[in-house]
Order: structure tokens, then sequence, then C-alpha cells
């Protein structure tokens, strides 16, 4: 069966730490890891890693797949109480159903 | 560009009481379309999902149920809710062919409590 895990399930840090979260999958005919960050509502993408090794980039935040180990990992720096959230991590495999299999996410409390 | 809109967003129903929740896509044809379900601090579990008209495939046994008569429309229904049922229910689309290239586009989500 299809799995992803989430670590750690919260965090809590203060404004300017560095943080990185954790997701290992299992996912059948994998195709592509998602990261998504989820306030109120909707969660909202982040990242789609296809490739191993190979760095995505959006202002302090980044991500990285490693398809050999199975994981994936987002970093933020320089944290601000805005980054407070959610974090979803999902992966998909090739079939034409799309379905995202997600993790737990982890809440992260970014405080002043 | 592509939307997606559900509704309502919020509800509360007493336990028996039936359920339509509903879901469209614009800006885009032939999608894949998904109900997800989140409880409080959890992660998303897939409850259906649809690569058609008409074809709804389901991912967890439960009183709930999805139709899409429409390309562009997703319902998630129920007869007599349950408890169980209270969470946050999101509707989401992805591009058909070759979906794996893309991401997963959320609604904005309906917060039900059964009471």
């Amino acid at each position: 069966e299809d799995k992803v895990v989430q670590s750690p399930l919260s965090l809590v840090v203060h404004e300017g730490d560095t943080v990185t979260l954790n997701c290992s999958y299992e996912v059948t005919n994998f195709r592509s890891l998602l990261w998504y960050k989820q306030e109120k509502k909707a969660p909202t993408f982040l990242f789609m890693l296809t490739s191993s090794g190979i760095e995505k980039k959006s202002g302090r935040l980044s991500s990285i797949l490693d398809k050999k180990e199975l994981f994936s990992i987002l970093n933020i720096t320089a944290t601000q109480t805005g980054d407070s959230a959610v974090y979803l991590c999902a992966g998909t495999g090739s079939s034409n159903t799309g379905k995202l299999i997600f993790g737990q996410g982890t809440t992260l409390q970014v405080k002043p | 560009s592509q939307t997606i809109h559900q509704w309502p967003a919020t509800l509360v129903q007493p336990v028996g009481s039936p359920l339509s929740l509903e879901c469209t896509v614009e800006g885009t044809s032939n999608p894949n379309l998904y109900w997800y379900r989140q409880a409080a601090g959890r992660g998303l579990q897939l409850l259906f999902y649809s690569v058609g008209i008409g074809q709804i495939s389901s991912e967890v046994p439960q009183n709930l149920s999805a139709s899409r008569p429409q390309d562009r429309q997703f319902i998630l229904s129920s007869k007599k809710l349950l408890l169980s049922d209270s969470g946050f229910y999101l509707c989401a689309w992805r591009g058909g062919a070759m979906s794996y290239n893309s991401p997963l586009h959320f609604g904005n989500g309906t917060r039900l409590t059964v009471t």
C-alpha cells in the first residue's frame, strides 16, 4: 500500500531559525513529490519534484528529492511568523488517476 | 486561467440529515477530480476520484458517495450523516492525461460539523 510519512509532526521555532521538514514515501511507479503549505483553508502549492538531487528554490524555501532513499526535505531559512502553517507532502505515481497520497502534515509554529 | 469553486464554505448539519457539497472547475476540460477529507490536525485522506463523466472510484468505505454529472462538476453526497463525517472537505482538480506532471489545485474547502 502506498504511503507518505512526514516528520516531525509538529515543530515550534523562533523567528530567524532555520527548519528542515522531512518526508519519506513509498509510492507505486513513483513520478513526483509535491509540497503544499496550508494555513486556514486550501493548501497552496509550493514545489513539485521529479528528479533526484535538483534543488528547487523559492525565496527562503527550498526542497530536494532523493529517489534512491525515497525521501524529500523542505528547508525554510530565516523563518518568519507568516511561515506558521501546516506543511503537507504528497507523492504521486504514473497512473492516469493522478492520485496524490498525502502525509500527515507537519505543523510549524514560528514564535516572534 | 483555471479556477475551482466549492460551496458552501461552512455547514452545520444534524446527524441523520442528507448532505450535498458541490464543486465546479472552470477554464479546463476533462480534468481529474478529487474529494479529500481532513480531520482536525491530520493529513488529507482521499475519498473519491473521477477521471471522466460518470466515472467514480472510491478509496475508503463509508456512507458518502460522489457523482460527476458533467465534465467539470463533482458532487459529494450522503443520505444520512454520521458524527464521524465531521471534517474539512476539499475538492481538487488536476490535468487529465499526464496529470502526474502537474500539481493538484484545491478549492477553498467546506468545513462540515455534524451535531
